[in-house]
């Protein structure tokens, strides 16, 4: 079965510090793998997805990714936090072998950034 | 470009009433739209698949006469809770994916409208 887990519910950073949201997937073939954010009372908003190639993927607002496969990662990440990145970050993995284009969420995890 | 529009943001009526949720693709045509239900502090549970001119596709244990979906264009998709009760209230979210069906969609994301919250009382 395709799960992705997010291990940790809160993650607190300074602002300017770099800043690290972990997951890890598991699926029957190769993944497509997105990050999306989601502010309060608000939809979610897509960062940056794999598909393939570079196992470094950079997105929107400063954010970037690495793809594990070996570890069956794809962890975010951001050299310097803003205080406006704190939000609610959800990993999503979809199986290759499906063509309906349905997502697999993480449980998400909380970005707090502070002054 | 990917905008997606829902409507209304927020929702609060009596128990007993329908409520009807829009999903609009603002530039772009989404032949899947998906509906999610959200409850606080937790991740999207997929209630169903609509692919436009077919019949809405639910994940286990979504009653599809509670949660009736129609996808009538490239553009719009509605929800509608039936008969709404206290324990329907949630976020509800839809998201549209402007791929075409088959191989090679998979990986286009799915973009998201900013949910619609109902309460019923």
């Amino acid at each position: 079965a395709q799960s992705v887990a997010q291990p940790e519910d809160q993650v607190n950073v300074a602002e300017g510090n770099p800043l690290t949201v972990k997951c890890t997937y598991s699926v029957s073939g190769n993944p497509y793998l997105f990050w999306y954010v989601q502010y309060p009372n608000r939809g979610l908003q897509f960062l940056l997805k794999y598909i393939t190639g570079d196992n470094l993927v950079k997105g929107s607002y400063g954010f970037e990714a690495e793809f594990n496969k070996s570890q069956t990662s794809f962890h975010l990440k951001k050299p310097s936090a803003l205080v406006s990145d704190s939000a609610l970050y959800f990993c999503a993995v979809r199986d290759r072998s499906s063509n309906t284009g349905k997502l697999i969420f993480g449980q998400g995890t909380t970005l707090q950034v502070k002054p | 470009g990917a905008v997606v529009s829902q409507h209304p943001s927020w929702v609060i009526c009596k128990s007993g009433t329908s409520v009807k949720i829009e999903c609009r693709s603002l530039d772009f045509q989404a032949t899947t739209m998906f509906w999610y239900r959200q409850f606080p502090k937790q991740s999207l549970m997929l209630m169903a698949t609509s692919n436009e001119g077919s019949k809405a596709t639910y994940e286990q244990g979504v009653e599809k006469d509670k949660f009736l979906i129609n996808h009538a264009s490239l553009t719009l998709s509605t929800l509608t809770v039936t008969s709404a009760h206290p324990e329907d209230s949630s976020f509800y979210i839809c998201s549209a994916r402007a791929a075409p069906r088959g191989t090679g969609a998979g990986n286009q994301p799915q973009h998201f409208g900013d949910g619609t919250r109902l309460s019923i009382l």
